[in-house]
């Protein structure tokens, strides 16, 4: 079984500050995948991230980083200098192999407000 | 290009009612997904096809959710006998290849039973 946690339900935040979300996985597998995904108010969710488990080499790109750390079982995303367009769902996801295919868990998602 | 479409993109139905819902991935795309997402939770796995097979239905609540992808393109996913419990946004998503790889999201079809 494969288990995402997203303890953090609402984030809010000012313009300009750096905002980190937290992913906590569990998975017995030893080659799976990590994903983040951003869902606007308009309601479709937009891919962010993709990382395997044998790649925890962090990733920048623009204002969001990532951070993978198979030791404590975390994906953290942080958003550097948040901005309004940022106000969103975040949702972190885990596939793992199950009866022949890769099939996706979804976090809770965590509603990121950040205020002009 | 044309992203992932689903339609209805609102249905209501009186409980008992059947009810079909289609999706239409992106072109080419081999992998095709179902999701039910309840208000302020994370999509639930419904189902995942590989062209026109059903390769797990694992997710699928009861008897009464049925999907099919006949021709490996368009799917339907189809609730019979809807109850109140199945008032959700049902979300197709596809991937170009297999299923590991990012998904592209339809924009959802809001369900809601009375």
């Amino acid at each position: 079984a494969q288990k995402v946690t997203q303890a953090q339900t609402e984030i809010s935040v000012v313009e300009k500050e750096d905002v980190t979300l937290d992913c906590v996985y569990e998975t017995r597998d030893t080659t799976y995948y990590l994903f983040w995904y951003k869902q606007p108010p308009s309601g479709e969710l937009v891919f962010l991230i993709r990382r395997n488990s044998f790649d925890e080499q962090n990733e920048i790109s623009g204002r969001y980083s990532w951070n993978f750390q198979k030791s404590t079982s975390s994906f953290n995303f942080t958003i550097t200098a948040s901005q309004v367009v940022d106000s969103a769902v975040y949702f972190c996801a885990l596939s793992g192999w199950s009866g022949g295919s890769y099939i996706p868990t979804f976090g809770r998602g965590t509603s990121l407000i950040v205020h002009p | 290009g044309a992203g992932v479409s689903q339609s209805p993109r609102y249905k209501v139905a009186k409980r008992g009612q059947d009810v079909a819902l289609r999706c239409d991935p992106i072109s080419g795309h081999v992998s095709l997904f179902w999701y039910q997402q309840a208000l302020g939770q994370g999509p639930e796995f419904l189902t995942y096809f590989q062209n026109e097979a059903q390769l797990d239905k694992s997710g699928l609540p009861s008897d009464r959710f049925f999907a099919e992808r006949p021709e490996g393109s368009v799917s339907t996913l189809k609730i019979q006998r809807t109850q109140q419990e199945d008032s959700a946004v049902y979300l197709c998503a596809s991937s170009w290849d297999r299923s590991n790889n990012e998904q592209f999201f339809g924009p959802g079809t809001r369900l809601t039973v009375l």
